[in-house]
């Protein structure tokens, strides 16, 4: 069964530095996402991606974010200058956009961000 | 805005006990009702849905109704295995959108005892 990969699985970086999560979606789909659940507190919505662009963010995802496609495989989250509280486990979403908002959001294992 | 609220855990019950998790939510549309699960060391797995009201969905024994009248979505299991030990978490998401978030509710640690 096709499924929803990411790497790394976990990633320690120091404070101000960028980090690049990678995700690689399931290869039919049209809708890419992230979340982030910091420990122990509920899972957030980030951002949503379609058709090479932005469809919806949260307040969350400020100007230290970014979200890329670069080829057609891989689904990229960057954090710019990396603060303490974005230590959290981040998880990438695919779905496959059929009309109607029934869609099922397929997630990744998730990449554990530790920021020292 | 749109919200999700569940009962908070942890839950602890013995092998082939009845297990409810209360989950109500709040949303100005016609939301998809979803359980996903998160087992430890994974990452979030759908466990069920619903898109309309009265719609029963199930998997691996559990079930939940979409109780538009009551605006609920109880995650209910006849008899829960040590294996079913992991977080739960109720979400929903705007039934219009193709391209909606997922609002989650705080999750529910279940914890089963053999």
């Amino acid at each position: 069964e096709p499924e929803v990969t990411q790497t790394p699985s976990h990633q320690v970086t120091q404070m101000g530095q960028e980090v690049i999560l990678r995700c690689v979606p399931i290869s039919n789909h049209l809708y890419f996402y992230w979340y982030r659940q910091i420990l122990g507190q509920k899972v957030e919505f980030l951002v949503s991606f379609y058709n090479n662009e932005i469809s919806e963010k949260s307040e969350i995802f400020d100007d230290q974010f970014s979200v890329e496609r670069p080829d057609g495989s891989n689904f990229t989250l960057k954090i710019r200058s990396t603060k303490l509280e974005d230590s959290a486990m981040y998880f990438c979403a695919s779905s496959p956009g059929r009309l109607g908002g029934t869609d099922t959001q397929y997630f990744g294992p998730g990449t554990r961000l530790t920021v020292l | 805005g749109d919200s999700v609220t569940q009962m908070e855990g942890p839950v602890t019950l013995s092998e082939e006990a009845f297990l409810t998790i209360n989950c109500t939510y709040t949303a100005t549309g016609y939301p998809s009702l979803f359980w996903y699960v998160q087992y430890p060391g994974e990452g979030l797995q759908l466990l069920l849905k619903a898109t309309k009201a009265d719609d029963k969905g199930s998997n691996k024994g559990f079930e939940a109704t979409y109780r538009k009248e009551t605006t609920s979505f109880h995650l209910e299991k006849g008899s829960v295995q040590v294996s079913d030990s992991a977080v739960y978490f109720c979400a929903l998401s705007d039934l219009y959108s193709s391209a909606s978030k997922i609002i989650f509710g705080s999750g529910t640690r279940l914890s089963i005892r053999p």
